[in-house]
């Protein structure tokens, strides 16, 4: 079926380092992605979102890159610090209207900042 | 000034019994979700109610059974527990549907049954 993925389970970087979480979908008819932050023992938090038809967005430290063309997706966060250490995942909506649709989770990746 | 709240937040049970999980939200939305997360963190939508009505049924068995008795709040009753439910549920909400990518979370109840 179709799915969104996580390339590595795992990413260690050095707090200061730049990180970037890459994430693949199959749905070519996703139109909107959303990263999402999940610290130990809480909830999934929203970091960023991006539709379709953009290519780039950014926030405070993050962005998101989207290609379509290979239905890839990456999240970069600048100078990492330690409260970054969470696990990310990226999630698509697979329509764009009617309905309350949940999102379709890939498997998530777990970030370690290094001191 | 919690956003959405669940009760318990652990709750460990034998085989067999029925529980509830209760989940509310104070931010107004008309979209509520439960997701099922397992041991490899994997997250999975089971229901969605928009505006009290159930809009997603994601083949889940139907021991589970959503009851939302108003749009601030979406409660998860589980019957016959088995050993396979043993996982985190998170209720989320967001406002409006379709691109409901805003969905807020609650902080999960971690259920174990043994």
């Amino acid at each position: 079926g179709e799915s969104v993925g996580l390339h590595l389970p795992t990413l260690s970087v050095q707090e200061g380092d730049n990180s970037i979480i890459n994430c693949a979908y199959s749905n070519s008819a996703s139109d909107y992605f959303i990263w999402y932050k999940q610290e130990s023992g809480k909830g999934p938090q929203f970091i960023i979102d991006i539709r379709s038809n953009m290519d780039k967005r950014q926030g405070q430290r993050v962005t998101v890159l989207l290609n379509k063309t290979v239905k890839h997706l990456s999240l970069q966060i600048a100078a990492t610090q330690p409260g970054d250490s969470a696990v990310y995942f990226c999630a698509d909506l697979p329509s764009s209207g009617g309905g309350a649709d949940g999102l379709t989770f890939g498997k998530g990746t777990h970030l370690i900042i290094q001191p | 000034d919690t956003a959405v709240s669940q009760t318990p937040k652990y709750l460990v049970t034998q085989m067999g019994n029925d529980k509830s999980i209760k989940c509310e939200q104070n931010l107004g939305h008309d979209t509520m979700y439960w997701y099922k997360q397992d041991s490899k963190k994997f997250l999975k939508i089971m229901f969605s109610y928009n505006n009290k009505e159930l809009i997603i049924n994601e083949t889940v068995p139907n021991r589970f059974s959503p009851k939302s008795p108003d749009k601030a709040h979406l409660n998860l009753h589980i019957n016959s527990l088995e050993l396979g439910d043993s996982a985190v549920y998170f209720c989320a909400s967001s406002q409006g549907a379709g691109l409901a990518g805003w969905q807020y979370f609650g902080p999960g109840t971690r259920l174990t049954v043994t």
